[in-house]
């Protein structure tokens, strides 16, 4: 089984919908993130999590929100979905103790209409 | 803000060849990081390099980090069809600064090896 999951896999939604996309981990780390990924620019943070209780803005968090529901649990929200948010968004965790090794789930292929 | 230069874009070559793929920034990361992704999947770590001036090898890929700690580069030798793909380097900033637990990903080079 994989350590960290994503769903969906790929999701096609209307402009002004409001969608969630969810993150699922089995290692056991306390750091989670979201990217989101677009050709020619390599992955660019949305938000992190350090632990439960700690949520934080990334470099391009506008028009997008986090919860951490626990401490595996890490979910990104649209609130109302716009065409440029269509992207690869992708979410990752890592331990401190493993020198900011990020490790990534499959991804979810994201398309706004 | 951190920035990473990564180049070239785009590689495409025959089987055999060699190439290198290079990283840079103005600014110093306490360490780099290379992953390499394939399509339908997410980045995987092939290597990280910590100190200034350090060489990794991982069979036909050599990975250093520069001197003064801003820059990095990936040579593959005798490349194969194997290797096609995304590669990203991504730097990590200073403990105790505002980059830290964070990674900084460069653009990205896709690699095209052609039999």
């Amino acid at each position: 089984d994989a350590d960290v999951t994503q769903t969906p896999r790929n999701r096609i939604t209307k402009t002004g919908k409001r969608i969630m996309l969810e993150c699922s981990q089995t290692k056991g780390h306390d750091r989670m993130y979201w990217y989101r990924q677009d050709p020619g620019l390599g992955l660019r943070l949305i938000y992190y999590s350090f632990d439960v209780k700690d949520i934080n803005k990334g470099e391009i968090s506008d028009g997008y929100s986090v919860s951490r529901q626990a401490q595996a649990k890490f979910s990104l929200s649209l609130e109302s979905a716009i065409p440029n948010q269509t992207a690869l968004y992708f979410c990752a965790t890592s331990d401190t103790r493993l020198l900011e090794t990020q490790y990534f789930g499959p991804g979810t292929r994201l398309l706004v209409l | 803000t951190q920035l990473l230069e990564q180049s070239p874009q785009f590689l495409s070559i025959q089987e055999g060849e060699n190439l290198t793929v290079y990283c840079n920034s103005s600014s110093v990361f306490s360490s780099l990081q290379w992953y390499r992704q394939e399509p339908g999947e997410g980045p995987v770590l092939l290597v990280t390099v910590v100190t200034g001036g350090e060489v990794k090898k991982l069979k036909r890929l050599t990975f250093q980090f520069g001197d003064a700690r801003k820059d990095s580069s990936l040579h593959i030798t005798a490349a194969q069809p194997g290797d096609t793909g995304l590669y990203l380097c991504a730097g990590s900033g200073n403990a105790g600064g505002t980059s830290y637990g964070k990674l900084t990903f460069g653009q990205g080079t896709i690699l095209t090896v052609h039999p």
